[in-house]
């Protein structure tokens, strides 16, 4: 398995309140993405990362902003959490933008 | 139409079946597709990648048909443990290297003994 861990893995928050979820990996692979799963939907992009400090928005990027200032760790922040945002978030990593690998996932509550 | 589209099944098929699954995608551009599986409150596995017509791996085989734009899983003398949500995933055309994907809902496999 790839060694991707999340952090935290379930988490309950109010609306309003921040909240950063962080991936961490240690196979020094160039590219990180974040995406949501919800039901009838199929996993989408939030953010992407192409190397430390360079990032970019995928399709549902409002509302979230991403970090990585070193190569292993790549931050998910939602400024001011939203119902909206209830989902599970999964990390994944790709050694050269091509197959992706994918983290244990984050179970997040927005009440 | 969806950019990814698979029948969400669910599949309920004897152990020891043949089942094959198919996915259609719209984006004529794509050039890499995959086949991921996820277990119930897992994370998406990668299963198999498919770059040209076709790949094919112990008792799994993808295929690729590019001018009617979908793509197919077989799965042979299925085991319980196939049981699983199998994901679909075809990339955006844009270049190589920075892939982004477009994932299907998922097509729900069940093998019962």
């Amino acid at each position: 398995d790839a060694g991707i861990t999340q952090s935290p893995r379930h988490k309950v928050t109010e609306t309003g309140t921040p909240v950063t979820l962080r991936c961490h990996q240690t196979e020094n692979h160039r590219y990180m993405y974040w995406y949501r799963q919800d039901p009838g939907h199929g996993l989408r992009l939030i953010h992407y990362s192409y190397g430390v400090k360079d990032t970019d928005k995928g399709e549902v990027s409002d509302g979230y902003s991403v970090s990585r200032s070193k190569t292993e760790d790549f931050l998910l922040t939602l400024e001011s959490a939203t119902s909206s945002q209830t989902s599970v978030y999964f990390c994944a990593i790709s050694k050269q933008g091509y197959e992706q690998y994918f983290g244990p996932g984050t179970r997040l509550t927005v009440t | 139409r969806k950019e990814v589209e698979q029948d969400p099944g669910p599949f309920n098929v004897p152990e020891g079946a043949t089942v094959a699954f198919n996915c259609t995608y719209s984006n004529s551009a794509s050039q890499s597709f995959f086949w991921y599986r996820q277990d119930c409150r897992k994370e998406p596995k990668l299963l198999m990648s498919v770059y040209s017509s076709g790949n094919e791996d112990g008792r799994f085989t993808a295929q690729l048909n590019r001018a009617s734009q979908y793509i197919s899983l077989l799965i042979r003398d299925s085991k319980l443990s196939d049981s699983a949500t199998y994901l679909c995933v075809v990339n955006k055309g844009t270049n190589f290297g920075n892939e982004k994907l477009t994932f299907g809902t998922g097509t729900r496999l069940t093998i019962i003994p």
